[in-house]
């Protein structure tokens, strides 16, 4: 049972360059979420996905989008990286809202 | 906006002894709390969770601590090793939105 799994687990890329972080959940969870955390601060959500089927703005969405590919996927992209969006990425997962999250090992992101 | 916060951003203890960490939340609407440990290059890992109908939840070597009237979450940790060296959250989920998390205290084990 892999929980969160979270790929890659590095990735350097140029100011400008796109990509797309990848987040899987073997759980049967309903919710998913992405989260940046940056030096010496708590999580800040990015996107959220109550359910399969829909996804919402959290407290930092900018320069992000989101794709609830179906109820194990939910993957971020980055459309055109910035360094402000130099920080590690985490996504986690719920049975619905009001339960724990379990989270991914995350993504450390440099953009240089 | 409402939000959760810590009294200590570090916290210092000797190995034995027991760690008390602290959590003040202002969003009286809330009704479930979760404390998360996170060890250094590693997400948050699940310690234990309490609702708003308990004041008290125990756990191996861990207990929550709910005052609603003050609105304040502790997490106590027994009997503190070098293995509980870690970032500590609490977090708060106000009648069903997304979780808010603190900023975080260290807990440092001194052997």
């Amino acid at each position: 049972n892999a929980g969160v799994t979270q790929t890659p687990k590095f990735q350097v890329l140029k100011t400008g360059q796109s990509m797309t972080l990848q987040c899987a959940q073997d759980m049967n969870h309903n919710s998913m979420y992405w989260y940046r955390q940056d030096p010496g601060m708590g999580l800040r959500l990015i996107y959220y996905s109550a359910s399969e089927g829909t996804t919402d703005k959290g407290e930092v969405p900018n320069g992000y989008n989101v794709s609830r590919l179906n109820k194990r996927e939910f993957s971020l992209r980055l459309e055109s990286a910035a360094p402000s969006q130099t920080s590690v990425y985490f996504c986690a997962s719920s049975r619905d809202s009001n339960y724990g999250y379990t989270f991914g090992s995350g993504t450390r992101l440099t953009v240089v | 906006g409402e939000s959760v916060g810590l009294h200590l951003p570090t916290l210092s203890v000797q190995e034995g002894d027991n760690s008390i960490i602290n959590c003040a939340y202002s969003n009286s609407a809330s009704d479930y709390f979760i404390w998360y440990k996170q060890e250094s290059g590693k997400g948050p890992q699940f310690i234990i969770d309490i609702r708003s109908n308990m004041d008290k939840r125990q756990g191996q070597r861990v207990t929550v601590l709910l005052n609603k009237t003050v609105k304040h979450l502790s997490l106590q940790i027994a009997a503190t090793q070098p293995g509980d060296s870690a970032v500590y959250f609490c977090a708060e989920n106000n009648a069903g939105n997304m979780l808010t998390f603190g900023g975080g205290t260290r807990l440092m084990v001194k052997p």
